[in-house]
C-alpha cells in the first residue's frame, strides 16, 4: 500500500515562494503520474498539476505561470513550488498518486494527509 | 476546461436511507474520466468510483456510480453512519483535471 506524506513550512509570507515535498513510501515512484491538489474554503478542490517519473510535468493553466513541479526518483519524492504567493493561496495542499500506470488521465487513488499552508506576513 | 456542477449542495437523510448525488459536466466527457471521492472532516478525499461506474478497491457495494455524456450519478443505498460526509466528482481526462464543488450528505 503506497503512502504519501507532505512536508514543508506551514507559513509563507506574501510574494514569497511556497515549497512542499511529498515523500512516497511503500511503492516505487516510477511508472506513475503524481499530482498536487489544493483545497481552500473559497475554491474547493483545485488540481495544481502533475509530473511523471521521467520529469514530464503538466500544470493547470490557472497557475501555470507560478508553478513548478519536480521529481527525484532516487529519493522517491516529488516537490511543488508556487511563486509570488498571496492570501488566496492559503489552502490545504495534498499530494496524490494517479492510479493507472503510465497514464496521464487517471483517477487519484492514494493521497497524502494534507499540509496546511497559510500565506500571511 | 470541464466545469462540473454537483447537486444538491446538501442532502439531509437518515441512516438506512438511500442517497442520489448528481454531477453534471459543462460539455460531453468520456465516462472513463469521471471519478467520485468521499471526504470526511480533517481527512483527505478517498476514491470511491473511477471510470464513472467502477468501484475502487475495498469500497462497499452500496456505492454505485453511473452515467454518461454530461450527466453522472452516485447512488448510496442504505446509508451507514460512516457515509455521512462530503462527496466530490472529478474529471480526470486531459488537463486540467477539475472537481465539482461537492455535495454534503448530513444526518437528518
Amino acid at each position: 500500500q503506497v503512502q504519501l506524506q507532505e512536508s514543508g513550512p506551514g507559513l509563507v509570507k506574501p510574494s514569497e515562494t511556497l515549497s512542499l515535498t511529498c515523500i512516497v513510501s511503500g511503492g516505487s515512484i516510477s511508472t506513475y503520474y503524481w499530482s498536487w491538489i489544493r483545497q481552500s474554503p473559497g475554491k474547493g478542490l483545485e488540481w495544481i498539476g502533475h509530473i511523471y517519473s521521467s520529469g514530464r510535468a503538466n500544470y493547470n493553466p490557472s497557475l501555470k505561470s507560478r508553478v513548478t513541479i519536480s521529481i527525484d526518483t532516487s529519493k522517491n519524492q516529488f516537490s511543488l513550488k508556487l511563486s509570488s504567493v498571496n492570501a488566496a493561496d492559503t489552502a490545504v495542499y495534498y499530494c496524490a498518486r494517479e492510479g493507472s500506470s503510465w497514464s496521464s488521465t487517471s483517477w487519484l487513488d492514494s493521497w497524502g494527509q494534507g499540509s496546511l499552508v497559510t500565506v500571511s506576513s | 476546461e470541464i466545469v462540473l456542477t454537483q447537486s444538491p449542495g446538501t442532502l439531509s437523510l437518515s441512516p438506512g436511507d438511500s442517497a442520489t448525488l448528481s454531477c453534471r459536466a459543462g460539455q460531453l466527457v468520456g465516462s472513463s474520466y469521471i471519478g467520485w471521492y468521499q471526504q470526511k472532516p480533517g481527512q483527505a478525499p478517498r476514491l470511491l468510483i473511477h471510470g464513472a461506474s467502477s468501484r475502487a478497491a475495498g469500497i462497499a457495494d452500496r456505492f454505485r456510480g453511473s452515467g454518461s455524456g454530461t450527466d453522472f450519478t452516485l447512488n448510496i443505498t442504505g446509508l451507514e453512519p460512516e457515509d455521512f460526509a462530503v462527496y466530490y466528482c472529478q474529471y480526470y481526462g486531459e488537463s486540467p483535471k477539475t472537481f465539482g464543488q461537492g455535495t454534503k450528505v448530513e444526518i437528518k
